[in-house]
């Protein structure tokens, strides 16, 4: 079994400054790693993935994420913000098998002030 | 160009009522699933089809089903909704393939009167 926790619930931060989500998961076998955005009242859009190979994983919309399989975390990052990026992000794993479901934390609302 | 989609985006029923969700895929997807979100909370899938095999999460309630008639349609049945059973509900779907994802539709509002 996978479990997910995002440490912070809701992140405030100015137009144009950086931003990082955190991430960290636990998991008895090797998982693969996503970020969705959720819009309001929509379903979820899939941002980035790490499946294998370079740590550094780049996805839509400016934003990249950082997997640490030490430190078992996958945070997301974003070096300057807009306004438009203000939703909701959820960080999820799901194990190889086929099933492939996903775990999911639970979630963080990003907010971006002008 | 929408891939997956659910009808209707907005559900009403009254407590007890049955009430059954619809999702529809065009990208010929091996795998369906169901997810239920309450109100600020992460997702929690309910079950999936691979093919027509049916997988249920252990902790799913019985007043929940589902059909899958054909690769393209899966069906949510409600049978007796309670107002606990207000919630978002989303379908995804993936290929099935070693290195895919899971594409979500837009949802299903339910509300239960």
């Amino acid at each position: 079994a996978q479990s997910v926790t995002q440490l912070d619930s809701q992140v405030p931060v100015f137009e144009e400054a950086p931003v990082e989500l955190r991430c960290n998961y636990s998991s008895s076998v090797s998982v693969y790693l996503f970020w969705y955005v959720q819009y309001p009242n929509q379903g979820l859009q899939l941002l980035l993935k790490y499946l294998s190979g370079s740590t550094l994983v780049k996805g839509i919309n400016g934003f990249e994420a950082e997997f640490n399989k030490s430190q078992t975390s996958f945070q997301l990052r974003k070096p300057s913000v807009l306004i438009s990026d203000t939703d909701e992000y959820f960080c999820a794993v799901s194990d190889l098998g086929s099933a492939r479901q996903l775990t999911f934390g639970s979630g963080t609302q990003l907010t971006v002030l002008p | 160009d929408a891939m997956v989609i659910q009808n209707p985006r907005y559900q009403v029923t009254q407590f007890g009522k049955p009430v059954t969700l619809s999702c529809s895929q065009t990208l010929n997807h091996n795998v369906m699933y169901w997810y239920q979100q309450k109100s600020s909370q992460a997702p929690k899938l309910l079950f999936h089809y691979y093919d027509k095999d049916f997988n249920n999460e252990a902790d799913t309630p019985d007043n929940f089903q589902s059909r899958r008639p054909n690769t393209s349609f899966c069906f949510l049945d409600i049978r007796s909704p309670g107002l606990g059973d207000a919630a978002m509900y989303l379908c995804a779907t993936r290929s099935g393939g070693a290195a895919d994802t899971q594409y979500f539709g837009p949802g299903t509002r339910l509300t239960v009167l």
